[in-house]
Order: structure tokens, then C-alpha cells, then sequence
């Protein structure tokens, strides 16, 4: 069983749905959540990150993380074409120094119908 | 545009060659970290520098090597080629040991092995 198991889709919305898009994870240790996103032949970049469990909402986004269900998810209001993006999940361990890389799941291709 | 500078942006190649892919940090970023992102196995860590020293490693085949210059940019360096290590492979880079998981990502450099 891989660490985060995420969906790939694709997963095809019209625009201007709710979109929610979810990642599982194994290791209880798990202590920091992130989503990217990532646009074709681009990089990934952060879009939010939440430490525990709990909500975050960042404009058009909301992180939740239940870390009872080591289940993480995010919620895109008012999606956009420009949303269109695959969603990278990403998890860490609290380390003292932090000298650990981020485990990604595979990522969840979007695509926002215009 | 992240600030983070990864070339070359594509490399072809035969397998048993050896390559060298470079990354130039954003400025003041004291951490690189190198990930490799293929269909099957998504984003996976490689290893991450600090200052110069290695802080990390993840994934990272015998094959493979990388280090980190006192300018702070770093190199990846892969030999032995052989056709499963086409993939991307990005460079990104954070201030300190991103304990918040905020890592800013080059555009990759796209690795063909034929």
C-alpha cells in the first residue's frame, strides 16, 4: 500500500461547481498537509497547507484534514477553467529538524468545463 | 515564475550514458531538494541538501548522485542510464528545512533515455 493513494482521474466539473478532491494516507505519523497544484509543463507550487487536523480556507479553497479517518481533502468554490490543474496531495512528519522530503500522491487531473 | 532555475529543460539520451542536471535556487534558499515525477510512480524524493551538506535522502538510486556547491545551486547526477529513469525531474528549493512544507519547484528537466 502506497503512503497517500489519491485518485487520478480525470475528474471533469462544469464550470462553476463545487469541486472536492480527496487523498487517503497510511502513516499515522503524518503531522502536515499540503495540496499543489500543478499546471501542464509547470512545476508543482503550494495552494495551501494545515498542520493537524482541522480546516483552512484560502479565498476559493478550503483544506480539511481528519486525521481520525487519515483522510485529507480540498474544496474548490466557484471552479474556473483556469482551475484546470492536476492536485497533488502532499504529507510530512513532524521532525525536529524537518530534514525529510514530502510524500505526494499521484495527483487528481481537473478539468473545469467552460 | 517560482525563481527557481533547473536546465537543461530536455535531455536525450542513450541508456548508459551519464547526465548532469542543475539547479540554481531561489535567492537566499539554503535547502534544494530533488524529486523525480514519472506516470506510475508520481513525485518521488531523491534527496535534499542544506547548505551544502546532505540533510536527506529518499528514493535515491546508487546510480545517482548529487551535491551542493558553496554558490548553494545544486546538481543532479545520473549514470548508468537506463530506460525506467526517463522521467521529469525537478529541483525546488525552500529557505530553511520547510518544516511547513512550502517548497518552491523549478519547470523540470525531462529526461528521454532511449
Amino acid at each position: 500500500q502506497k503512503e497517500v493513494e489519491q485518485d487520478p482521474g480525470p475528474l471533469s466539473v462544469p464550470e462553476g461547481a463545487i469541486v472536492s478532491l480527496n487523498c487517503t494516507y497510511s502513516n499515522s505519523a503524518f503531522q502536515y498537509f499540503m495540496w499543489y497544484r500543478q499546471y501542464s509543463r509547470k512545476g508543482p507550487e503550494l495552494l495551501m497547507y494545515t498542520y493537524s487536523s482541522g480546516n483552512k480556507e484560502d479565498g476559493r479553497f478550503t483544506a480539511q484534514v481528519d486525521k481520525s479517518s487519515k483522510y485529507i481533502s480540498l474544496f474548490i468554490r466557484d471552479s474556473h477553467p483556469c482551475d484546470s490543474a492536476t492536485y497533488l496531495c502532499a504529507t510530512r512528519v513532524a521532525s525536529g529538524g524537518g530534514a525529510d522530503g514530502l510524500t505526494f500522491g499521484k495527483g487528481t487531473h481537473l478539468i473545469i468545463q467552460p | 515564475d517560482s525563481g527557481v532555475t533547473q536546465t537543461p529543460k530536455h535531455l536525450i539520451t542513450a541508456t548508459g550514458q551519464r547526465v548532469t542536471l542543475r539547479c540554481s535556487p531561489r535567492s537566499g534558499d539554503l535547502s534544494v531538494y530533488w524529486y523525480q515525477q514519472s506516470l506510475d510512480q508520481g513525485l518521488q524524493f531523491l534527496i535534499q541538501y542544506y547548505n551544502g551538506e546532505e540533510r536527506a535522502k529518499g528514493n535515491i538510486l546508487e546510480r545517482f548522485s548529487a551535491q551542493q556547491f558553496p554558490d548553494l545551486h545544486s546538481e543532479l547526477n545520473l549514470s548508468s542510464l537506463e530506460l525506467g529513469d526517463s522521467a521529469l525531474y525537478f529541483c525546488a528549493s525552500s529557505v530553511g528545512t520547510s518544516r511547513t512544507g512550502e517548497l518552491f519547484f523549478g519547470e523540470g528537466s525531462r529526461l528521454t533515455v532511449l
